[in-house]
């Protein structure tokens, strides 16, 4: 049970380029979501998918998509990198879309943008 | 969007001293949640408080939801060198609306514990 799973964990991108970073959890978890942790900002949600078959804008949203391809897989892509997406990027699951289920965080993917 | 103002933003302190931490919000929180986050990894919960005046501990730490639902703490004990991480107060709201369901995070505690 390996819990939340974040790919990759580095990635250095140039100003334009796209990627997509991916995500999966195996414990049946029907909600998941996208965060982005900045010094002294805490986490803000970028996309949430509160269930398979449905995503919404979180606080960030601007300049990424996200897909969430399955119950166990959430993507997040950026079409065209600026150097302000230079973050730590942090996926989540939770049980269902509730106030009362915590969240359990992957491990991050440390994005540069140059 | 919505702030938890976190405090103090960092503590260095001395191997075996208690910690104290807390969160305060303009908003009503259905579920209070610590994280800790070891350097390099993601944020790991520690402690869930889910009714007003809950005081709930695991371990060496100690967590209360505030009776008015706007604040809680955090207190640890005995601090160990293995403490040392950001911790994080964050609360999930039950607002209705575009809020629902959303966890809100503090700006994080930056503890260092020196031996």
């Amino acid at each position: 049970n390996a819990g939340v799973t974040q790919t990759p964990k580095f990635q250095v991108l140039k100003t334009g380029q796209s990627m997509t970073l991916q995500c999966a959890q195996d414990m049946n978890h029907n909600s998941m979501y996208w965060y982005r942790q900045d010094p002294g900002m805490g986490l803000r949600l970028i996309y949430y998918s509160a269930s398979e078959g449905t995503t919404d804008k979180g606080e960030v949203p601007n300049g990424y998509n996200v897909s969430r391809l399955n119950k166990r897989e959430f993507s997040l892509r950026l079409e065209s990198a600026a150097p302000s997406q230079t973050s730590v990027y942090f996926c989540a699951s939770s049980e269902r879309w509730s106030p009362y289920n915590e969240q359990f965080f992957g491990p991050g993917t440390r994005l540069t943008v140059l | 969007g919505q702030q938890l103002n976190q405090s103090p933003q960092s503590m260095f302190i001395q191997e075996g001293e208690d910690v104290s931490m807390n969160c305060t919000s303009s908003s009503i929180f259905n579920t209070w949640l610590w994280y800790k986050q070891d350097p390099g990894e993601g944020p790991v919960l520690l402690i869930a408080l889910y009714k007003a005046g809950e005081l709930t501990s695991n371990g060496r730490l100690t967590a209360q939801f505030g009776i008015t639902r706007k604040d809680s703490f955090l207190n640890i004990s005995a601090s160990i060198p293995s403490d040392v991480g950001i911790y994080f107060c964050a609360g999930l709201l039950n607002a209705g609306g575009t809020s629902y369901g959303k966890l809100t995070f503090g700006q994080g505690t930056i503890l260092t514990v020196h031996p």
